[in-house]
């Protein structure tokens, strides 16, 4: 079953804007992580955000916050004032706190366009 | 600078040719992974390994085999490639596998099978 779900395969934002990115989640563990990372056009996987499930507050790095919100199972990403060089596709990743193989699952991603 | 080294980074090779995409990390980081990227599936997992001579399938093995002698290096190897594993391929690495973890990656390897 697919643990992360990213709906939007495709979004388009205007530069300067703000712009929301989901991610919903599907777990029975109580400890878990969250991670958004990006992947630009030349194809690097860059860390940028994580949120602990035992986080009460949402995290914050810089324009990139997590809007977190437990009971719903989401945890979307908020780029504020978008710039034209964060065009990319982002990856939502879910790590489980109690399983054996507690590696990293991804969601399908989204492509982001910034327009000028 | 501390990284994950994969090579090749573009590869291309005919169906039936065994290859091997090396990766390598130099920040002694016990546990390594594969994946591999498709257009609207994201990031799957092929293998992972927990130490030096503990490795076990992911999501998406078949096809597949790696190897982990060093710590340090995480070999993927395809016997016989066919054109379904035509793909973005990654090697990760992480320090633990605590819930907070960051996952470090290489730079990916796009191979074509033909």
């Amino acid at each position: 079953a697919q643990k992360i779900t990213q709906t939007q395969p495709g979004m388009f934002v205007q530069e300067k804007e703000a712009v929301t990115l989901d991610c919903t989640y599907d777990t029975s563990d109580q400890s878990y992580g969250l991670f958004w990372y990006k992947q630009p056009s030349s194809g690097e996987m860059i860390f940028l955000i994580y949120q602990g499930s035992y986080d009460e507050q949402n995290a914050t790095e810089g324009r990139y916050s997590l809007n977190f919100q437990k009971a719903r199972k989401s945890a979307n990403l908020v780029i504020s004032a978008s710039q034209l060089g964060d065009s990319a596709m982002y990856f939502c990743a879910m790590r489980e706190g109690d399983s054996y193989n507690n590696d990293m699952r991804f969601g399908a991603g989204t492509r982001l366009t910034v327009k000028p | 600078e501390a990284q994950v080294t994969q090579n090749p980074r573009y590869l291309i090779t005919v169906t039936g040719k065994k290859l091997t995409v090396t990766c390598s990390q130099n920040m002694n980081h016990e546990y390594m992974s594969w994946y591999r990227q498709d257009p609207g599936l994201g990031l799957r997992q092929i293998y992972y390994s927990m130490n030096v001579e503990v490795t076990d399938k992911g999501d998406v093995p078949e096809g597949y085999k790696v190897s982990r002698k060093e710590k340090r290096n995480f070999p993927l190897i395809l016997e016989s490639p066919s054109p379904n594993q035509t793909s973005l391929y990654f090697c990760a690495s992480s320090s633990t596998l605590n819930r907070g973890t960051e996952a470090f990656f290489g730079q990916g390897t796009r191979l074509t099978v033909v």
